[in-house]
């Protein structure tokens, strides 16, 4: 299976920083996924990653917002820039290895 | 509408009962998969199917392709088997999540 770490598990923001979250992998995959799960909701995709291209991004969700970076086969970062108390969500990533999707622990985001 | 429906949206349950999740899609799927959300928001995967049934532990995931229709059937529950336990859908590179189940297992 894909070990997937997230950086930090859990952080509080002020209004209107920016926070930078860190999603690891064990193998080398192509295609990694960022996710959003307001309370109480299911998962929306942010952005698709793939390495060597620029992000795709979701309907609803812009670069601005959510800069990605994906410099390797292994590493990503999604930014949740100026926040506010309607980005507080927990951010996943996710990949796709072997056809199988795998899911990080999540980071917990809670913006005041 | 989404086209990822789960049922129930909550479920209690007593300590050694067999429970049943109920998952429908609207379109064809590539697979299917369960996974489980605990309380700290992780996610892991429990089951990929495109056919059949699958096994592991307790835990049992059955998909019927023709009706568009999968459970997942956790037997003799246990409380640490409280979670939110989502089905999730891919169309192609698309996944498409149902709103999820909340099971609560009470000793």
């Amino acid at each position: 299976s894909a070990v997937i770490s997230q950086k930090p598990s859990r952080d509080i923001c002020q209004r209107g920083t920016s926070l930078t979250i860190q999603c690891q992998v064990d193998s080398q995959v192509t295609m990694m996924f960022w996710y959003r799960q307001q309370p109480g909701q299911s998962l929306t995709l942010i952005a698709t990653a793939n390495q060597g291209s620029e992000a795709t991004y979701e309907s609803g969700f812009v670069i601005d917002k959510f800069p990605i970076s994906r410099p390797n086969l292994t590493f990503s970062t999604l930014t949740v820039s100026n926040m506010s108390p309607e980005d507080s969500s927990i951010y996943l990533c996710s990949v796709v290895w072997r056809d199988e999707q795998y899911f990080g622990p999540g980071t917990r985001l809670t913006v005041t | 509408k989404n086209e990822v429906e789960q049922s129930p949206q909550n479920l209690t349950a007593q300590e050694g009962e067999f429970i049943t999740i109920n998952c429908s899609y609207s379109v064809g799927i590539s697979a299917l998969h369960w996974l489980q959300q605990h309380p700290g928001g992780g996610i892991v995967s429990l089951f990929m199917l495109s056919s059949g049934k699958k096994k592991h532990g307790r835990l049992i995931a059955t998909i019927n392709i023709q009706e568009k229709h999968s459970s997942l059937h956790i037997t003799a529950s246990h409380p640490r088997d409280s979670a939110v336990y989502i089905c999730a859908a891919r169309f192609n590179n698309d996944m498409r999540f149902g709103a999820g189940t909340r099971l609560t297992v009470k000793p």
